[in-house]
């Protein structure tokens, strides 16, 4: 069964400074793709990044990067430079060949000034 | 620009009752889904739909029914409600392609007294 694993439910990080979200997961599906998603407490949720099972390079959307370890089974989020907009839960997501998506219990992220 | 429109935004229910949350999207998307967010679980799958005609069950649908009889529309139905059904709902759509986002509804707010 596909299981996605986030193991941190808080984490703090001084503005300016880089931060690691952890997200494992688990398949035997060997194509799917995996999704990053940020909401902020007005609770719309917001995509931030993809990558794919057969991508060879690790995903990058600005200051977010997929740090994405396939034997491993990771697809850890890295934001550079934090800013105080960064705090909000994230999620990590992993979606199968059939298109069911399902989610990690999320990371709520604090961004101090 | 109306993208995934979901209502209503709030509602709260006697234990019992029985209620659709209304789903709709515009943009042609195949793939439409529901997710329940609770506390420390982050989103877990109710249904989804890979096409009108075809549902599936997800993580929780347990008390849950859907349909899908247009391509455009995805209702959730609470057949008697619970107040372990007291959470927040989100309804999402997905075009079809491998590397696609979940577009998501700015979601419903249920409570079950």
């Amino acid at each position: 069964a596909q299981k996605i694993t986030q193991t941190q439910p808080g984490m703090f990080v001084q503005e300016k400074e880089a931060v690691t979200l952890d997200c494992t997961y688990d398949t035997s599906d060997p194509s799917y793709g995996l999704f990053w998603y940020k909401q902020p407490s007005s609770g719309e949720m917001i995509f931030l990044i993809y990558q794919g099972s057969y991508d060879q390079q690790n995903a990058t959307e600005g200051r977010y990067s997929l740090n994405f370890q396939k034997a491993r089974k990771s697809a850890n989020l890295v934001i550079s430079a934090s800013q105080l907009g960064d705090s909000a839960m994230y999620f990590c997501a992993m979606r199968d060949r059939g298109f069911k998506t399902i989610f990690g219990a999320g990371t709520r992220l604090f961004v101090k000034a | 620009n109306a993208g995934v429109t979901q209502t209503p935004k709030f509602q709260v229910l006697k234990t019992g009752q029985s209620m659709t949350l209304q789903c709709a999207q515009d943009m042609n998307h195949e793939y439409m889904s529901w997710y329940r967010q609770d506390p420390g679980m982050g989103l877990r799958l109710i249904h989804y739909s890979v096409g009108a005609g075809i549902t599936d069950q997800g993580e929780v649908p347990n008390g849950y029914n859907v349909s899908r009889s247009t391509t455009e529309d995805f209702p959730l139905r609470l057949l008697s409600a619970a107040p372990s059904q007291t959470s927040v709902y989100f309804c999402a759509s997905q075009a079809r392609g491998t590397n696609e986002k979940l577009f998501f509804g700015s979601g419903t707010q249920l409570s079950v007294l």
